[in-house]
């Protein structure tokens, strides 16, 4: 089975740029997350879906961050403009349904640096 | 509050010594457990996990972890450590049945010297 899908890997862009990351999740899996993950901070969770549907945003930094998930296969986090603080390994990750056990699942993340 | 401690920020073990890595949780109820293992330059891969049942679970890559109730943590453990288990270990903790997320700790990173 193919696990989650990230792309880029790798992105290098300018401050002021616009970023998009993109994310596949494990077909099946009803949830999807976006966690973001720095030396000074650890792993953060941003923003969490079930069913494709905002759940819980909390931890996206401020406006210039923005995740969306059109339908189940696909999710969007995008960073407008980007800023060299935003430099961070972004992770999505996803999880089955509700009763058949809580183990997310996680990409190989996508490098972001900002300069 | 929910968290996790993970006391060794890093630990530096010889290969083939045994290993045995902390992790302490604050929950409200007996929690879904977890150890992820992220090598340089990789995502997290689930090394084991704590439902419910035995207390001491098997993962893969020899790893085993065993949750103890009155002290509130979840131990990550192998036998003999190899070159290639060098990478940083991240404990997790998570509702049971519920949705949302997990709350991780800040992780330990292993080095193993020859």
């Amino acid at each position: 089975d193919a696990g989650v899908i990230q792309s880029p890997r790798h992105e290098v862009t300018e401050m002021g740029q616009e970023v998009t990351l993109r994310c596949k999740p494990i077909s099946g899996h009803d949830y999807l997350f976006w966690y973001r993950q720095t030396m000074m901070r650890g792993l953060e969770l941003l923003i969490y879906f079930n069913n494709n549907v905002p759940i819980d945003d909390s931890g996206m930094p401020e406006d210039r961050f923005s995740a969306k998930m059109p339908n189940a296969s696909f999710s969007t986090l995008k960073i407008q403009p980007s800023e060299p603080r935003d430099s961070a390994v972004y992770f999505c990750a996803s999880r089955p349904p509700s009763g058949v056990g809580n183990t997310i699942y996680f990409g190989e993340g996508s490098w972001l640096t900002v300069v | 509050a929910q968290s996790v401690t993970q006391p060794d920020i890093h630990i530096t073990v010889s290969e083939g010594a045994s290993l045995e890595l902390r992790c302490n949780y604050s929950y409200g109820a007996t929690p879904y457990l977890f150890w992820y293992v992220q090598s340089p330059g990789q995502g997290l891969q689930l090394l084991l996990k704590y439902f419910s049942g035995d207390t001491l679970v098997q993962g893969i890559k020899g790893f085993e972890a065993e949750f103890k109730r009155s002290q509130s943590s979840f131990n990550l453990r192998k036998p003999s450590v190899h070159w290639s288990d060098a990478a940083e270990y991240f404990c997790a903790v998570g509702p049971r049945g519920g949705a949302n997320n997990l709350f991780f700790g800040t992780g330990t990173r292993l080095t193993v010297i020859p």
